[in-house]
């Protein structure tokens, strides 16, 4: 079945970069998603990105699509202590209405002072 | 924007009480979910239905059941409560154009729930 893999933790400083990724499994995944959840609350939708583009920057945020090796990424530019979180990444199988979305275990982002 | 409300952001049950988690959506969304999420085991999806009335077990459905009477409005219920149904959980409302281009899961805040 579907797979979606991502470390688990990762630490960078104040005003760095911060890149977050992602394996997957399903080569006709249509839609891929990066959520952020902070502590206590539920998912937030970052951003998406369909299987035909190899990018997408919104801001700081920048997603990044190597369909061949089924990867992706989520660059955040100018890391800041409010982007501490966990960052979920999902895919969405075609053919289907959202029942078999597929999240990755996410991964938490410690922003150092 | 979509708002998906779910009615309470803690509750502490008893074990064997049968308990209601209520979630509302207000942009006339077809598809809803239901996902617990718990330390090292991720989200994972619980019930979800695609029309009033309609439902479909996720990969955890046992102990859980739902109700769709109005489109706006999903209910996860559990029969009995147990100390492993401890969680927290997240309903959820998928965006999407006429078209059926798929824009995400829109979460609402989670309920914590505490067994005991």
């Amino acid at each position: 079945g579907e797979d979606v893999e991502q470390s688990l933790f990762l630490s960078v400083r104040e005003g760095d970069s911060s890149v977050i990724n992602c394996t997957y499994t399903d080569s006709s995944s249509t839609y891929l998603y990066w959520y952020k959840q902070e502590p206590g609350a539920g998912l937030q939708l970052l951003t998406y990105i369909f299987s035909n583009m190899d990018m997408k920057q919104d801001q700081r945020l920048t997603v990044l699509l190597n369909k061949k090796d089924k990867h992706l990424s989520l660059r955040i530019a100018d890391t800041q202590t409010g982007d501490s979180a966990i960052y979920f990444c999902a895919e969405s199988p075609s053919d289907n209405y959202g029942q078999n979305f597929v999240f990755g275990p996410g991964t938490r982002l410690s922003v150092l002072p | 924007d979509v708002k998906v409300t779910q009615s309470s952001r803690y509750l502490v049950k008893r074990t064997g009480e049968k308990v209601f988690l209520e979630c509302v959506q207000d942009m006339d969304h077809e598809n809803m979910f239901w996902y617990r999420q718990d330390p090292g085991l991720g989200l994972r999806l619980i019930y979800f239905s695609y029309d009033v009335k309609m439902k479909e077990k996720g990969d955890i459905p046992e102990g859980y059941s739902v109700s769709r009477e109005k489109k706006e409005r999903f209910s996860l219920i559990l029969e009995s409560a147990s100390t492993n149904q401890t969680s927290m959980y997240l309903c959820a409302s998928l965006t999407s154009d006429r078209g059926n281009t798929n824009y995400g899961y829109t979460f609402g805040s989670g309920t914590r729930l505490t067994v005991v």
